[in-house]
This record gives structure tokens, sequence and C-alpha cells, in this order.
């Protein structure tokens, strides 16, 4: 059965960091593409970030780019997001997602963790 | 780039039949046939019902359609159920670099 296993989020301080890590068991994330999406009440689902492979290949939506950084460990078979600079407007639902073999769709949910950013 | 444009809300009774549409633009659905139907109940993560615009995951029973035309792509549900009121959203491959993917806006089915 295939699992992604997500921990980290809180709260945290505008101008404040955060560390995502998203742990896949069933599937090997080397091979497979995984996406950050997060989810807010007012605007749905939005991607954030894309990991590709081994990580060589990285995509993030202008929203997030250069305060926020996607990463994996294969040898733990995990990804990770690190946010800095934090600001109210990423307080959102995150979830990591497993992208298809083909490419086309997302198979896999993680269960999704909350970051709140609030003084 | 916005968000893919999708009803707030639509609803019908059991049996009835509802159809949901997701507006893009030629940058995202009307040049790529990468869309996909994702259905979320509250709390939950999102799972996958269509992709590839019109093709089903194992499990996901033959009531749930999709389809597209030029920069719109729909979702139709069919014979609705108690089971299917939720959250739906749809899934276009944007094309670009820092729009990997866009998502719609959501629709909430209600099933009265």
């Amino acid at each position: 059965e295939v699992q992604l296993l997500q921990s980290g989020g809180g709260l945290v301080q505008p101008g404040g960091s955060l560390t995502l890590s998203c742990a896949g068991s069933g599937v090997t994330f080397s091979t497979s593409a995984v996406s950050w999406v997060r989810q807010t009440p007012g605007k749905g689902l939005e991607w954030v970030s894309n990991l590709r492979g081994s990580g060589a290949v990285t995509y993030y939506a202008d929203s997030v780019k250069g305060r926020f950084t996607i990463s994996g460990d294969t040898s733990k078979n995990t990804v990770y997001l690190q946010m800095h600079s934090l600001r109210g407007e990423d307080t959102a639902i995150y979830y990591c997602a497993r992208r298809s073999p083909s490419g086309s769709f997302y198979d896999y949910w993680g269960q999704g963790t909350q970051v709140t950013v609030s003084s | 780039q916005s968000a893919l444009t999708q009803p707030r809300s639509v609803s019908g009774s059991p049996g009835q039949s509802v159809t949901i549409s997701c507006t893009g633009t030629s940058s995202d659905i009307g040049t790529y046939n990468y869309v996909s139907w994702y259905k979320q109940h509250p709390g939950g993560a999102p799972k996958v019902i269509i992709y590839d615009v019109t093709k089903r995951p194992s499990g996901v029973p033959d009531r749930f359609s999709g389809s597209k035309s030029g920069n719109t792509a729909s979702l139709t549900i069919s014979g609705l159920q108690p089971e299917d009121e939720a959250d739906y959203y749809c899934c276009s491959y944007g094309g670009s670099y820092s729009l990997l993917y866009v998502f719609g806006s959501g629709t909430k089915v209600t099933v009265l």
C-alpha cells in the first residue's frame, strides 16, 4: 500500500521559517515527481512546487520563488519543503502529492499539514 | 496566470445528472490533454476521479465522466448518489516553469 506521511507544520511568526517533510512508503520517490500543493478556504488548491526524479529538476510558483526550497533525500525516501520569510498569505493546509508514472495526474496524496503564519 | 474557473456550487437530486465546468486558457486546457479531476471530502485529501481528460482510475464508478472542448473541461456525474456530495477540483498542466500545474477554484456538489 502506498502512503505519503507528512510531518512538520505548525504556528510560526511572520518572517519565520518552517520545514515540511513527506515520507513515502510503497513508492520510490527517486523515480517519481512529487509536488507540494496548498489549500486555503478562500483560494482552493494551489500548486506550490515540484521535484522531479532525484532532485535535479525543481519548479516553483511565483508566489513562493526565492522563499521556498524543495529537496529530496533518496536514502530516506523523503521530500522536504523548506519555507523561509513566511507571510500571512502562506497560511494553508499543505499537501505533498505524487505525480503518476505517466506524469499526468496526482495519484497519491499525503494527509495534509496545517501551516499558520501569525504573530 | 489565474486558477481555472469553476462554478462555486452545483446541486441535484439523487439520480439526476450534474455537470461541472472548468474553464482555462489556450496555455493550459486548450493545449494539453493533462486534465484531471479530484474529489475531496471535508477534512480529507483530494482523490483523483478522472485523468487525461476522460480516463477513470480503477475503482471509480462509471457514473463519473470527463470531456473537453477548447479551453473548457467538464466533469459529469450521472445518477447522482448521496456519497457524491463533496468538493470537486479540476487540474491542468500549466505549461510553464512557474505554473507547472494549475487547479480550479473548486465546486461544491450538493445532493438535495
